[in-house]
């Protein structure tokens, strides 16, 4: 069974720092994908990062990277520079192996991120 | 390039009703996903549409229907609406093939 778990209810941060949002994984699939997600207070999911199960790099966007420790099924976001805008919700996801039926995403319960001026 | 969208905006129902949610695609993406997210709460998977045709299904009741049209949009119903039911609906959409899901907005129903 897939799943995802997201250990920090509620993260703060001072404007300008860098903060990490914690995110550990279980599947019993070789080839699986790691996202995040921002969701404001609006609704929309806002898709951040991606990282696959055989990238041996870890994924960069931006402000976004990933530290991806396959061995212990952990993808951390680490946010650099907080602004004021990245207070949100982050949701972290997991694509299992495609199969007929597959595609499917799994969702963490989110961790809600208040940056502080 | 236009991103998801999903009309209505807010959905106000009584127990008993159905509801009608509407879900557009970025243009060029075939599959269509539809997630319940209830308050405080994170997504639960409701449908996977491709190609016109339902893939897959999240452990919700039969009430919980939908389809996909031909140009790829897609509707989900939600017949004889009860008090749970009341949930920010979002709706994401992927190319063929494709890994990333991009949402739409989301549509808020609320039952009384």
């Amino acid at each position: 069974a897939q799943k995802i778990t997201q250990t920090q209810p509620g993260m703060f941060v001072q404007e300008k720092e860098a903060v990490t949002l914690d995110c550990t994984y279980d599947t019993s699939d070789q080839s699986y994908g790691l996202f995040w997600y921002k969701q404001p207070s609006s609704g929309e999911m806002i898709f951040l990062i991606y990282q696959g199960s055989y990238d041996e790099q870890n994924a960069t966007e931006g402000r976004y990277s990933l530290n991806f420790q396959k061995a212990r099924k952990s993808t951390n976001l680490v946010i650099s520079a907080s602004q004021l805008g990245d207070s949100a919700m982050y949701f972290c996801a997991m694509r299992g192996a495609r199969t007929n039926t597959g595609n499917q995403f799994y969702f963490g319960t989110g961790t809600s991120l208040t940056v502080i001026p | 390039e236009a991103g998801v969208t999903q009309s209505p905006t807010h959905l106000i129902k009584t127990r008993g009703q159905q509801a009608t949610l509407r879900c557009s695609p970025i243009s060029g993406h075939t599959s269509v996903y539809w997630y319940q997210q209830a308050l405080g709460l994170g997504l639960q998977f409701l449908l996977w549409y491709d190609e016109g045709e339902e893939r897959n299904r999240g452990n919700f009741p039969p009430r919980f229907s939908g389809r996909q049209f031909p140009n790829y949009s897609s509707e989900l119903n939600v017949n004889a609406l009860e008090l749970e039911d009341s949930a920010l609906y979002l709706c994401a959409s992927s190319k063929p093939g494709g890994d990333t899901q991009y949402f739409g907005p989301g549509t808020r129903l609320t039952v009384l």
